[in-house]
Formats: structure tokens, sequence, C-alpha cells
């Protein structure tokens, strides 16, 4: 069965904090690997990753695959209180459908 | 402004009364999709919709319709809906399926 875990499913750190986020998978036929972040409610794109070991990099946010050890992780550097959010992970399979993890949840106290 | 509009955002029904979810996108993307979200399960996949009159099942797709008649609309159809569709309900695009996805803001189903 098709399945993709997060974890932790929740944290709370100070801001300033560096945190990282773990996504593992089981997908027939990979093809790639999503981070969203959901404030609200509409998620919003973070990454894309199709590649092992190419690091993908916007400000203080990082991701990268392991597609031999099949996950990836999403780190956060100096972590501010509007990080604050749930943080998606979702993977594509063949047949052009997703397969979405319940996500962590990340509290950044001032 | 680009985006992809959903309404109604909140609606409570009773079972068994046909209703209509409209999703629309104004950025001519091919790729559509509806997500239902609950606690504990995630976003799971409900249909999804390669290009216009192309639409495929996706993880949950028992008790749902949709149609792509128009490459801007996605409706989600539910026929006789019932409690267990009590959910948030998302509604997605990409230029392609291996884009990045522009969500809705969700409608929010009560089904009582």
């Amino acid at each position: 069965e098709d399945k993709v875990v997060q974890s932790p499913l929740s944290l709370v750190v100070h801001e300033g904090d560096t945190v990282t986020l773990n996504c593992s998978y089981e997908v027939t036929n990979f093809r790639s690997l999503l981070w969203y972040k959901q404030e609200k409610k509409a998620p919003t794109f973070l990454f894309m990753l199709t590649s092992s070991g190419i690091e993908k990099k916007s400000g203080r946010l990082s991701s990268i695959l392991d597609k031999k050890e099949l996950f990836s992780i999403l780190n956060i550097t100096a972590t501010q209180t509007g990080d604050s959010a749930v943080y998606l992970c979702a993977v594509e399979r063949s047949g052009n459908q997703f397969y979405f993890g319940t996500g962590t949840s990340l509290t950044v106290i001032p | 402004e680009a985006q992809v509009t959903q309404n109604p955002r909140y609606l409570i029904t009773v079972t068994g009364k046909k209703l209509t979810v409209t999703c629309s996108q104004n950025m001519n993307h091919e790729y559509m999709s509806w997500y239902r979200q609950d606690p504990g399960l995630g976003l799971r996949q409900i249909y999804y919709s390669m290009n216009v009159e192309v639409t495929d099942k996706g993880d949950v797709p028992e008790g749902y319709k949709v149609s792509r008649k128009e490459k801007r609309n996605f409706p989600l159809i539910l026929e006789s809906p019932s409690p267990n569709q009590t959910s948030l309900y998302f509604c997605a695009s990409s230029f392609r399926w291996n884009t990045e996805a522009f969500f809705g803001q969700g409608t929010r189903l009560t089904v009582v």
C-alpha cells in the first residue's frame, strides 16, 4: 500500500531555532516529491524535488531528497513566528496522482 | 490576480440533497484536482483532470462526480451526500501534472 509518513506530527520551538521536518514514502513508481505550507486554509507551494542529493533553497528554507532511502527533509533555519504552520509533504506517483502525508504542525514561540 | 476560486466557502446541507461545489482557475492550467482534508488523514485526492474532457479517479472517488467541459472549470458534484462526506474540500490547479499546484481557499462542507 502506498504511504507517505511525516514526522514529527507536531513541533514547538522558539524563535531562532532550526528545525528539520521529515517525510518518508513508499509509493509505486515515484515521480516527484513536493512540500507545501498550510497556514490557515489553502496550502502554498514550497519545493518540488525530483532528483536525489540536490538541495533546493529558498531563503531560510531548504529541502533535499534521498531516493535510495525514500525520504526527504525540510529544514528551516532561524525560525520566525511566521513559520508557524502545517507543513505537508506530497508524492507524485504514476498515473499523475498525488499522495499527501498528514503533515507536521510547527509552532514557533516568540 | 492569478487564483483558484471555490464556491461556496461554507455549506451545511442535509443527507441526500444533491450539491455542487464549483472551482474555477484563471491561469489556463491544464491539470486540476479535488482533495478532501480530514483530521489525521491529511489531504486525499478525489478526482483529477489532465485536460478538458479528461478526468480520472483519485484515492477516494466514491460518492463524487466531476466534469471538465471547459479548461477553467472543474466542479465537484455530490449526487447524494452523506454525513461521512463532511470534510474540508480543496480544489487545485497546475500548469501540468508535474508542476506546482495552486489551491483554492477551501470549502467546509457539513452534511447532517
